[in-house]
């Protein structure tokens, strides 16, 4: 089974630029997430897809991020325009639908997409 | 609100010795709780998982028990080795809904031949 993928693994910016990051899931897998790693934290949860509508964002900097999951199934997270402190990496994850409590607790992450902006 | 807190990094081991990190949550209810991996520059992979108090998560010589009176889910392995080596999250379910998880900062592991 292919695992999530995201893509591009790497992106150096400069400040008050756009960029953005897309994110394929797992196949049949109903939540998306993307969450926010600054270098020496854990990550944070900016927002969460339950197919193709948004289901918290309470984290997300509406000002300047956006993300969308058109048709339920990929999902594009943009920053625009980005500043120096979002730097850190993009994780993207994704869990089971809703009805298999035991697995849908269970989230599968991408490789991350590791942004510098400068 | 919800948070996990875990000691601090690095831990620094030889081969074959005995690893615990630390980790306590604050949390409503009781949230089912992880311990997630990152070895270098790959992902995030779930490790092992427990649901409920004084349940056992285990997997690949690693182990964690669901502590309610003491709120803790420790990490342990009674012998590492240098393919150990990455950052460890502990992390929770949130108990608000919607599946969110709440992660610690992450204890960075360096395991020496």
């Amino acid at each position: 089974e292919a695992g999530v993928a995201q893509s591009p693994r790497y992106k150096i910016i400069e400040k008050r630029q756009s960029v953005a990051f897309w994110c394929n899931p797992i196949s049949g897998h109903a939540t998306l997430y993307w969450y926010q790693q600054i270098l020496g934290q854990g990550p944070k949860l900016l927002i969460q897809f339950q197919n193709n509508g948004v289901v918290d964002d309470s984290q997300l900097p509406k000002d300047r991020f956006s993300a969308e999951r058109l048709k339920g199934v990929d999902s594009t997270l943009k920053i625009q325009p980005a500043k120096l402190e979002d730097s850190a990496v993009y994780l993207c994850a994704s869990s089971p639908p809703v009805g298999q409590r035991g697995e849908r607790e269970t989230q599968y992450f991408g490789p991350g997409t590791r942004l510098l902006v400068l | 609100g919800d948070s996990v807190t875990q000691m601090e990094g690095p831990v620094t081991l030889s081969e074959e010795a005995f690893l615990t990190i630390n980790c306590t949550y604050t949390a409503t209810g009781y949230p089912s709780l992880f311990w997630y991996v990152q070895y270098p520059g790959e992902g995030l992979q779930l490790l092992l998982k427990a649901t409920k108090a004084d349940d056992k998560g285990s997997n690949k010589g690693f182990e964690a028990t669901y502590r309610k009176e003491t709120t803790s889910f420790h990490l342990e392995k009674g012998s590492v080795q240098v393919s150990d080596s990455a950052v460890y999250f502990c992390a929770l379910l949130f108990s608000g809904g919607y599946n969110k998880l709440i992660f610690g900062a992450g204890t960075r592991l360096a395991v020496h031949p």
